[in-house]
């Protein structure tokens, strides 16, 4: 049973498009991280959200955590070639706890 | 800050022989690391909880005699991949909890683990 549903799985689209990426699960999580990833490498951390409702903006980045805090969603405004990469959501149950990972959305942005 | 180190980032080996991973903390002390397992184009999975001082916590299907796993220090936690054979052919990634964070956990660039 996959606690964190991510969606789409892949995404691709042309340079200057918008799209989101959905994080959805039916059990309340202390906190949601987001990070993207490049081949060969690992996660680097995008943003953690704690409260219900937030939002949180980096650039062209908007990540927001639902008010029942069992979801999140990231919005890419224009998107660009360099945004290209395996972005994945991350959340943990209970303070200190493990995170539990969404499936990951592969996005390919092409020029 | 939040700088997390993997050492060696690449290793090839023989089927049957050993592999040491190194997964060291710059710039913090973590008293919790954690251990990944990644195939291409899917997601983390997570092999065991490494705790500094005491026993690493492993997830379900995971061979603890398999992946032994050592935290003697609140920055260095080692994964050593026992008798290696083909199939343990994967990305290895940690992570390291930073002890004033709430939940982040901070990744090392991986380890690509080849066994022929």
């Amino acid at each position: 049973t996959q606690l964190l549903e991510q969606s789409p799985q892949f995404l691709s689209i042309q340079e200057g498009e918008n799209l989101t990426v959905y994080c959805n699960s039916s059990s309340v999580f202390s906190s949601l991280q987001w990070y993207r990833q490049e081949p060969g490498e690992g996660p680097v951390l995008l943003v953690t959200v704690v409260t219900g409702g937030e939002v949180k903006k980096l650039k062209r980045l908007t990540f927001q955590f639902g008010d029942a805090r069992k979801d999140s969603s990231l919005h890419i405004t224009a998107a660009q070639p360099g945004d290209t990469g395996l972005y994945l959501c991350a959340g943990a149950r209970d303070i200190g706890g493990k995170l539990i990972f969404g499936q990951g959305t592969e996005l390919s942005v092409k020029p | 800050g939040a700088v997390v180190s993997q050492h060696p980032s690449w290793v090839i080996c023989k089927s049957g022989t050993s592999v040491k991973i190194e997964c060291r903390s710059l710039d913090f002390q973590a008293t919790t690391m954690f251990w990944y397992r990644q195939f291409p184009k899917q997601s983390l999975m997570l092999m065991a909880t490494s705790n500094e001082g005491s026993k690493a916590t492993y997830e379900q299907g995971v061979e603890k005699d398999k992946f032994l796993i050592n935290h003697a220090s609140l920055t260095l936690s080692t994964l050593t991949v026992t008798s290696a054979h083909p199939e343990d052919s994967s990305f290895y990634i940690c992570s390291a909890r930073d002890q004033g964070s709430y939940n982040e956990q901070f990744f090392g660039p991986g380890t690509r683990l080849t066994v022929l």
